[in-house]
Order: C-alpha cells, then sequence, then structure tokens
C-alpha cells in the first residue's frame, strides 16, 4: 500500500499568512494526487486534483504542486474561514490512502 | 447538482449486519464508478472500497480491512450504490460517505455505530 504522509499534523497561522502542508508518498504517484478540506462538523470538499487543478468554486488563494512523491498545498493568504482539516489523497493505486490530515486554527 | 444521500445506518450489535444505501441524483449515474469512505470519530478518512461502472463489469475493489466482510453493489436502474457490511467490529463505528467517482461530490455521511 502507499502511504501518504502529511506534516505538520497541525498549526496555528494568523489571518493573512501564507500557509504550506506538505504530502510525502511512500512511493512515486506522478500527479494522481487530490486535496480535501473538512471544515469543523461538515463533510470534505475537493480543493484540488491531478496536484495543480483547481475545483470549481474554490478560491485562488488555494494552489497545489509537486509530482512524483512530494507534494504541497498552499493558501497564499489565510482567511478565518479557511480553519479546518486538510487531507491528501493518492488515487495511483489501490487501495486509495489519505494522508492523516493538517488542522490548521487561526491565531 | 451532484447529490448524493446516505440513509441505513444506526446501532448495531458486534458481529451484527447492516446496508447502508446511497441515492444519487443530479448527474449520470451509469457513467460513473462510486466510493465509500469512512470516518471514525474524531479520526481521519479512511476510503474503504469502490464500485466501477456497468462497462467495466461492475467490478470492486476493497480496502484490507474490511475485504471479505463488506460488500459494495450498485443498482442503475435505482440510481443507488449499497454497503453491505457483516460480522461488524467494534472499530468499523464511523460515519460512512457515498462519494462519486475522483471524490467529485460527497453524501452528508450516515453514522453507523458498532456497540453492544
Amino acid at each position: 500500500d502507499i502511504q501518504m504522509t502529511q506534516s505538520p499534523s497541525a498549526m496555528s497561522a494568523s489571518v493573512g499568512d501564507r500557509v504550506t502542508i506538505t504530502c510525502r508518498a511512500s512511493q512515486g504517484i506522478s500527479t494522481y494526487l487530490a486535496w480535501f478540506q473538512q471544515k469543523p462538523g461538515k463533510v470534505p470538499q475537493r480543493l484540488i486534483y491531478t496536484v495543480s487543478s483547481l475545483q470549481s468554486g474554490v478560491p485562488s488563494r488555494f494552489s497545489g504542486s509537486g509530482s512524483g512523491t512530494e507534494f504541497t498545498l498552499t493558501i497564499s493568504s489565510l482567511q478565518p474561514e479557511d480553519l479546518a482539516t486538510y487531507y491528501c489523497l493518492q488515487e495511483k493505486s489501490y487501495p486509495r490512502t489519505f494522508g492523516q490530515g493538517t488542522k490548521v486554527e487561526i491565531k | 447538482e451532484v447529490q448524493l444521500v446516505e440513509s441505513g445506518g444506526g446501532l448495531v450489535q458486534p458481529g451484527g449486519s447492516l446496508r447502508l444505501s446511497c441515492a444519487a441524483s443530479g448527474f449520470m449515474f451509469t457513467d460513473y464508478y462510486m466510493d465509500w469512505v469512512r470516518q471514525a470519530p474524531g479520526k481521519g478518512l479512511e476510503w474503504i472500497g469502490r464500485t466501477r461502472d456497468k462497462t467495466n463489469s461492475y467490478t470492486t475493489e476493497y480496502a484490507a480491512s474490511v475485504k471479505g466482510r463488506f460488500t459494495i453493489a450498485r443498482d442503475d436502474s435505482k440510481n443507488s450504490v449499497y454497503l453491505q457490511m457483516n460480522s461488524l467490529k467494534s472499530e468499523d463505528t464511523a460515519v460512512y460517505y457515498c462519494v462519486r467517482d475522483k471524490f467529485s461530490g460527497w453524501g452528508q455521511g450516515t453514522l453507523v455505530t458498532v456497540s453492544s
């Protein structure tokens, strides 16, 4: 199975800060990587697919990059509504596997 | 608009069975693979399985944690996908989400609690 490891597990940042979350795959997954946002008490929503394609309706402050085994999700200017847990997911092989999540809090 | 509505969750004893249903609307159901994802209380997301479409013979994939106990099926005539859960364990306690292919649409989830 492909293991997905996110870092950090939690973080706190101020409104307006640039936030970067990293996801590492235990083996190469090409561009089969997606990011999800789960706000407290809500259903997960896809933010980004195939590494860097932005889901329709997602603010442009979210972006994704990377290839192979290392990927990043960047929030260019953190907003209060970005309080959430973020998950990466590999879609290269079965079983599909998620990262353990990164909880983003607002200072 | 993609709509996925799960039902069938509830309290079940260890070793028991439960069948979850997911009714889909707002898209051409027959064209899509469908997945199930679960989330234990306070924990992260876990993919548990997939059913492919008719073109791909409705074949399925499962996570090791549920293989042999859970079965995913679909009924294209009813735009529905199902998760049959047998031999349930306490660690199966979770919110179960029905998810459209590419994880592009999620249901609201249904809670399954396995406890005596």
